[in-house]
């Protein structure tokens, strides 16, 4: 069955670094998405993706934040001056249409220093 | 925004059907009703989904009342691999398509 798949699995960063979180969607979806989670907390949505732009971000998702779909396969999420509480679980997320099930990969864990 | 209420946590013996309980009585009349679960340390992943009729998959059954007030999600032979948090939650649509995730129910599947 397809899936979603995210790397790093684990990323190690120093505070104030940029970090890009990769993910490679279903191959025939065509929204994506990218959800937090900090520890011991709520799944929280950071943003959406459809035909190359943005269609929703949150509060959390500021000028820190941006993503790319940079070639057919790949959708990344970039911070771009990472802060200790951006330590988190983070989620990529694709869908066939925007009100379809949206399935998840199993996340990549970001630890700020 | 609709609101979702779920018990903290539920107990299962292995083998037996978990029934876990789901109120939504802000959902609008479009809204699906979704549920995902969390394993711990993976990602959520997609259950069920119905807006009026029950459903069935591989995975589940879905219970929505008549009045789609509330929703039961039931794993009929639950082993112990489904433990795991349990989210209900309204489906993406009318303009927005983020999932809103609650605090869920912690199902523990006990041997």
């Amino acid at each position: 069955e397809p899936e979603v798949t995210q790397t790093p699995s684990h990323q190690v960063t120093q505070m104030g670094q940029e970090v890009i979180l990769r993910c490679v969607p279903i191959s025939n979806h065509l929204y994506f998405y990218w959800y937090r989670q900090i520890l011991g907390q709520k799944v929280e949505f950071l943003v959406s993706f459809y035909n190359n732009e943005i269609s929703e971000k949150s509060e959390i998702f500021d000028d820190q934040f941006s993503v790319e779909r940079p070639d057919g396969s790949n959708f990344t999420l970039k911070i771009r001056s990472t802060k200790l509480e951006d330590s988190a679980m983070y989620f990529c997320a694709s869908s066939r249409g925007g009100n379809q099930p949206q399935h998840f990969g199993d996340g990549t864990r970001l630890s700020i220093l | 925004d609709a609101k979702t209420t779920q018990p903290p946590s539920m107990d299962c013996a292995e083998g037996r059907a978990a029934n876990l309980p789901c109120n939504h009585s802000t959902i609008s009349g479009n809204e699906y009703v979704y549920w995902y679960r969390q394993i711990h340390s993976q990602g959520p992943q997609y259950i069920i989904h119905g807006l009026k009729n029950n459903e069935t998959n591989e995975m589940a059954s879905l219970i929505i009342t008549e009045d789609r007030k509330s929703s039961t999600l039931i794993l009929p032979h639950a082993t112990l691999r489904d433990t795991a948090v349990y989210y209900c939650m309204p489906g993406p649509g009318a303009g927005s398509y983020q999932l809103t995730f609650g605090k869920g129910t912690k199902l523990s599947v006990i041997p």
